[in-house]
């Protein structure tokens, strides 16, 4: 069975520094990995994705994560914050085997502050 | 490229009412799913379908939940009777086979009262 665990319900960072939302990962085989973010009444949007190419992955908006196999890690990291990106952020894994099936952990809150 | 279009945005009906949820997938996309957000979580899949048959429905609850994908194309979902615990975003995604192209719409806000 597959699984993530976001170790923070709510992050908060002050405009201009650096963000980093953790994510484990449960997984019995060769894991797809993603980051989704989700704005207040939008719609799910996909940041970036890692399907067993280069281990640091870079998204929209400055983002970037980097899988770790050996910690079962996806840490999801942005340089500088901007107030636009406060949001929900989910991590989610798909087995391979089940590439269509997403399993998604239970957020971060992420609140940028002046 | 059009999204996949859901309606309505939403919905507020009394326990033990049923409503309906209606989906458009991308053109193109023989794969399309429901998945279930109550609020504080993440969205959990209802059901998969690839054309209009039904790959998982494991999390689906049959005994109140169902889904149909006439032709391949357009879904609806009907929960008859609602619970109050039903309360949630049902968001419907679509994508090519193996997940490729993976969409997600803006979801019908459902409020069982």
């Amino acid at each position: 069975a597959q699984s993530v665990t976001q170790l923070d319900s709510h992050v908060s960072v002050s405009e201009g520094t650096p963000v980093l939302l953790r994510c484990n990962y449960s997984s019995s085989y060769s894991p797809s990995l993603f980051w989704y973010v989700q704005h207040p009444n939008k719609g799910l949007q996909l940041l970036l994705k890692y399907t067993s190419a280069a281990t640091l992955v870079k998204g929209i908006n400055g983002f970037e994560a980097e899988f770790k196999k050996s910690e079962t890690s996806f840490h999801l990291t942005k340089p500088s914050a901007h107030m636009s990106d406060a949001a929900e952020y989910f991590c989610v894994v798909s087995d391979t085997g089940t590439a269509s099936k997403l399993t998604f952990g239970t957020g971060t809150r992420l609140q940028v502050t002046l | 490229e059009a999204g996949v279009a859901q309606s309505p945005r939403y919905k507020i009906i009394e326990k033990r009412q049923s409503v309906a949820f209606w989906c458009n997938p991308i053109s193109g996309h023989a794969t399309l799913y429901w998945y279930q957000q109550i609020l504080g979580q993440g969205p959990k899949l209802l059901i998969q379908f690839q054309n209009n048959g039904v790959v998982d429905d494991s999390q689906l609850p049959k005994d109140r939940f169902s889904a149909e994908r006439l032709k391949g194309v357009d879904s609806t979902l009907k929960i008859q009777p609602a619970k109050l615990e039903d309360s949630a975003v049902y968001l419907c995604a679509s994508s090519f086979p193996g997940g490729y192209g993976y969409t997600f719409g803006s979801g019908t806000r459902l409020t069982v009262v």
